[in-house]
């Protein structure tokens, strides 16, 4: 059981380059959130889908966008990268049910460097 | 969501209990507590989440007071690999919330000392 993958792990871009971070999970969860984290700053929500065909603003979301491909996948596309956007890039997952509070799952993080 | 107030670090020796503390002095009747760990920027990894009982699992104990504006993370035997950012967050559990306000603020930077 893979939990959450992302891919890449590491990449640099130059400015104005444009690329795509892939996340999958296995877990048959609905939603899935894309965060960023800034060195020695906590975690800040880009977008997220609360279920597969859905996809919505979070905290900051500009130029940045998403997809959601499947229940499995969600895609993060960077159009034209800029030097702000260096950051570790989180994707999560988590399943949206009654009851008890469920929780959220991560994977390991892409770090990019935009130059 | 209710925000939560935490110390920036905290030292703890090798092998005692580390005691991590929160402040969410605004929780909402419906808003769970949860504690993630962040070790050296891995993908925060999740410990431990309560309501208004204390909560025990194989990592953590959750003690959170009557009131529920404050609540304590308890490492009982705290290792040298506990050493990582410590985030307590509230937020509304269950039903058709998810965790589009799951807020990360900085956390606690637990130094676990030999």
């Amino acid at each position: 059981n893979a939990g959450v993958t992302q891919t890449p792990k590491f990449q640099v871009l130059k400015t104005g380059q444009s690329m795509t971070l892939q996340c999958a999970q296995d877990m048959n969860h609905n939603s899935m959130y894309w965060y960023r984290q800034d060195p020695g700053m906590g975690l800040r929500l880009i977008y997220y889908s609360a279920s597969e065909g859905t996809t919505d603003k979070g905290e900051v979301p500009n130029g940045y966008n998403v997809s959601r491909l499947n229940k499995r996948e969600f895609s993060l596309r960077l159009e034209s990268a800029a030097p702000s956007q260096t950051s570790v890039y989180f994707c999560a997952s988590s399943e949206a049910r009654t009851g008890a509070g469920n929780t959220i799952y991560f994977g390991e993080g892409s770090w990019l460097t935009v130059v | 969501d209710a925000k939560t107030t935490q110390p920036p670090s905290m030292d703890c020796a090798e092998g005692r209990a580390a005691n991590l503390p929160c402040n969410h002095s605004t929780i909402s009747g419906n808003e769970y507590v949860y504690w993630y760990r962040q070790i050296h920027s891995q993908g925060p990894q999740y410990i431990i989440h309560g309501l208004k009982n204390n909560e025990t699992n194989e990592m953590a104990s959750l003690i959170i007071t009557e009131d529920r504006k404050s609540s304590t993370l308890i490492l009982p035997h705290a290792t040298l690999r506990d050493t990582a950012v410590y985030y307590c967050i509230v937020r509304v559990g269950g039903g058709l919330y998810n965790f589009n306000k799951f807020y990360f603020g900085s956390g606690t930077k637990l130094n676990v000392k030999p």
